[in-house]
């Protein structure tokens, strides 16, 4: 049972595009919404966060927007670099016991 | 900048042997995990950890695996009788605290059953 769905499998884009990568989810009781990039050989790194009481968060480049009804939440990467080529997995939490679900993982190329 | 420590970085080990995994986590963490990653799948929750005790665990952490915190530093893994299908990254995770906003991971060990 998929607990959140995360699209596309893997994306192209060109140096200074943007880069949207989607989630959706069915239980509501998450209340911890993150996106991790992940480097081959590396561990997976917290690049932003959001929670639901808020519909959009912005830090430099990275924007997550979230929309609570539809059950939807995405990364968008502005003016996306060759170094942000990685795997990007968004997750939920909760305050329970502090789990992550991690979606399937989008594999980012920025091409120069 | 504080970060979780895993050993070894990789380990190989024969179908049926047992294997230990260490972390050691950010020091003034208090809930502890453990994750897995099969290669080029997504990252799997296995087990969390609070007070000394499992305080959840996944369908994949059956009696085959055991986790500890002997010292009050190292939280460790055990894989009692390894499979072929235990083949992944294992990564260690700590959080300061349930509200706290970021899970520190661990840069991952990984194990090849042969």
């Amino acid at each position: 049972q998929q607990q959140v769905k995360q699209s596309p499998q893997s994306l192209i884009v060109q140096k200074g595009g943007i880069s949207i990568i989607n989630c959706a989810y069915e239980n509501t009781a998450f209340d911890y919404f993150p996106w991790y990039q992940q480097f081959p050989g590396k561990g997976p790194a917290l690049l932003i966060a959001i929670r639901p009481d808020v519909s959009e968060k912005k830090e430099g480049r990275f924007t997550i927007s979230f929309n609570k009804s539809a059950k939807q939440f995405s990364l968008h990467i502005m003016d996306s670099q060759p170094g942000d080529s990685a795997t990007y997995f968004c997750a939920l939490g909760d305050n329970q016991g502090g789990k992550l679900i991690f979606g399937q993982g989008t594999e980012l190329s920025v091409k120069p | 900048e504080p970060e979780v420590t895993q050993t070894p970085s990789h380990q190989v080990t024969q179908m049926g042997q047992e294997v230990i995994l260490r972390c050691v986590p950010i020091s003034n963490h208090l809930y502890f995990y453990w994750y897995r990653q099969i290669l080029g799948q997504k990252v799997e929750f296995l087990v969390s950890f609070y007070n000394n005790e499992i305080s959840e665990k996944s369908e994949i952490f059956d009696d085959q695996f055991s986790v500890e915190r002997p010292d009050g530093s190292n939280f460790t893994l055990k894989i009692r009788s390894t499979k072929l299908e235990d083949s992944a990254m294992y990564f260690c995770a700590s959080w300061r605290q349930r509200s706290n906003t970021e899970a520190f991971f661990g840069q991952g060990t990984r194990l090849t059953v042969v």
